[in-house]
């Protein structure tokens, strides 16, 4: 049972470049989450899905975008890269939207954009 | 606004210290969640506690939920250098984007245990 799994771990983008961060989750869960945690900050939540097709904007979703169109899977986009972008960003699932649900978090990925 | 504040920011032991980290909300709590993180490690998750006045206790780590549940402490007894690393605590907040409970975090406490 892998959990969920993000790919890459580690990216250097320059500024202006596009790229996807990839999570992928085995545990049939319908809602998928995707944070940013920047240095002495906790985990600001940037878009979430609540299944597939279904798709919502977060706290801080400027400059990103995701699609989920399967239960298991839940890029992220950078569009047009910037240095406000460095940061780790990890994924997380749950089974649905309620109180103690419990989360499942990935290894993150650290991004630094130069 | 930052909807969960943690105290200390950081916080630094002496090995063998016992430490307690806060965290406060002026809404009601459901589904405190206490996760441990390491310097560029992901989230790992510590306990999780949902009725007033609940306690829970892992190894040398017990956290507790106020019976207002608005509160939650992360006590731990003997520290070790091991017990080194971030603590975040989060909590299911109503969004109302969908209806549905959100994991919000809070900044954070850096611990640091001195051998």
């Amino acid at each position: 049972n892998a959990g969920v799994t993000q790919t890459p771990k580690f990216r250097i983008l320059k500024i202006g470049q596009s790229m996807t961060l990839q999570c992928a989750q085995d545990m049939n869960h319908n809602y998928m989450y995707w944070y940013r945690q920047d240095p002495g900050m906790g985990l600001k939540l940037i878009y979430y899905s609540v299944g597939a097709g279904i798709t919502d904007k977060g706290e801080v979703p400027n400059g990103y975008n995701v699609s989920r169109s399967t239960t298991e899977d839940f890029p992220l986009r950078l569009e047009l890269a910037a240095p406000s972008q460095t940061s780790v960003y990890f994924c997380a699932s749950s089974y649905s939207g309620s109180k103690g649900d419990g989360y499942t978090f990935g290894s993150g990925t650290r991004l630094t954009v130069v | 606004s930052q909807e969960l504040e943690q105290s200390p920011q950081s916080l630094i032991v002496q090995e063998g210290k016992n430490l307690t980290i806060n965290c406060t909300s002026s809404k009601t709590l459901y589904g405190l969640y206490w996760y441990k993180q390491k310097y560029g490690e992901g989230l790992i998750f510590l306990m999780m506690l949902q009725k007033g006045g609940e306690e829970k206790s892992h190894e040398k780590i017990t956290a507790k939920l106020d019976e207002k549940k608005q509160q939650s402490s992360l006590h731990i007894t003997a520290s070790q250098p091991s017990h080194a690393g971030i603590y975040l605590c989060g909590a299911d907040f109503l969004y109302s984007g969908a209806g549905s409970y959100q994991l919000t975090f809070g900044k954070g406490t850096k611990l640091s245990v001195i051998p």
